[in-house]
């Protein structure tokens, strides 16, 4: 059981609007910052939001995150096909021993 | 461009040692603004953080797994080791290595990830 919870599926049509949460807690998202991996089929995990709300280059601005206490949330707008994967939220948890703590993982599906 | 490439056997067997080293490239690891970790992806399932290390040698470790892991540096090769014991099955996953910036959960980049099967 993962330290995040996010949903297991999200889906969306082409066009539309989806969010996948994030929650945590105090130790985790409500005292640091949130970061999203985007993983296709296939392939490693690539960053896709860092510090909440941080876009790296090369990343679409169609893809958004946000932060409210101890949840987060990515957004993606103008769903494309080539959304279709696995998103991952993670944060740095500074609990007894600090260490890095993910999500169970979000499988979004482009209907 | 920043480069990590994990190497080691892609089969171990129960009760042994699992060792994969990743190599850097494009960039050194003695850079005092990252930590350079370990991820792994049991097949079918989610990720799972193993742990860090900076370049001085400083770890930070996974609880779950912190009484079988170990994991070192070598900057005159430009390489990170993650040594694991007493694998069993449930040890099967692809393991990445990753750039992590300090101080937050922020890898990138990522390997491609190598498969590492405990089986007899």
């Amino acid at each position: 059981q993962s330290v995040l919870t996010q949903p297991p599926s999200a889906s969306g049509t082409p066009g539309q609007r989806v969010t996948i949460s994030c929650s945590g807690s105090s130790s985790n998202i409500g005292s640091n910052t949130v970061n999203w991996y985007q993983q296709l089929p296939g392939t490693a995990p690539k960053l896709l939001i860092y510090s909440n709300n941080q876009r790296p280059s090369g990343v679409p601005d169609r893809f958004s995150g946000s932060k409210s206490g101890t949840s987060a949330s990515l957004a993606i707008s103008g769903l494309q096909s080539e959304d279709e994967a696995d998103y991952y939220c993670a944060a740095w948890d500074d609990s007894l021993n600090a260490h890095v703590v993910f999500g169970g993982g979000t499988k979004l599906t482009v209907l | 461009q920043l480069q990590l490439q994990e190497s080691g056997p892609g089969l171990v067997k129960p009760s042994e040692t699992l060792s994969l080293t990743c190599t850097v490239s494009g960039g050194s690891i003695s850079s005092s603004s990252y930590y350079w970790g370990w991820i792994r992806q049991p097949p079918g399932k989610g990720l799972e953080w193993i742990g860090s290390i900076y370049y001085s040698g400083s770890t930070y470790y996974n609880p779950s797994l912190k009484s079988r892991v170990t994991i070192s540096v070598d900057t005159s090769k430009n390489q990170f080791s993650l040594k694991l014991s007493s694998v069993t099955a449930a040890d099967t996953a692809v393991y990445y290595c990753a750039r992590r910036v300090v101080p937050a959960a922020r890898f990138d980049p990522w390997g491609q990830g190598t498969l590492v099967t405990v089986s007899s």
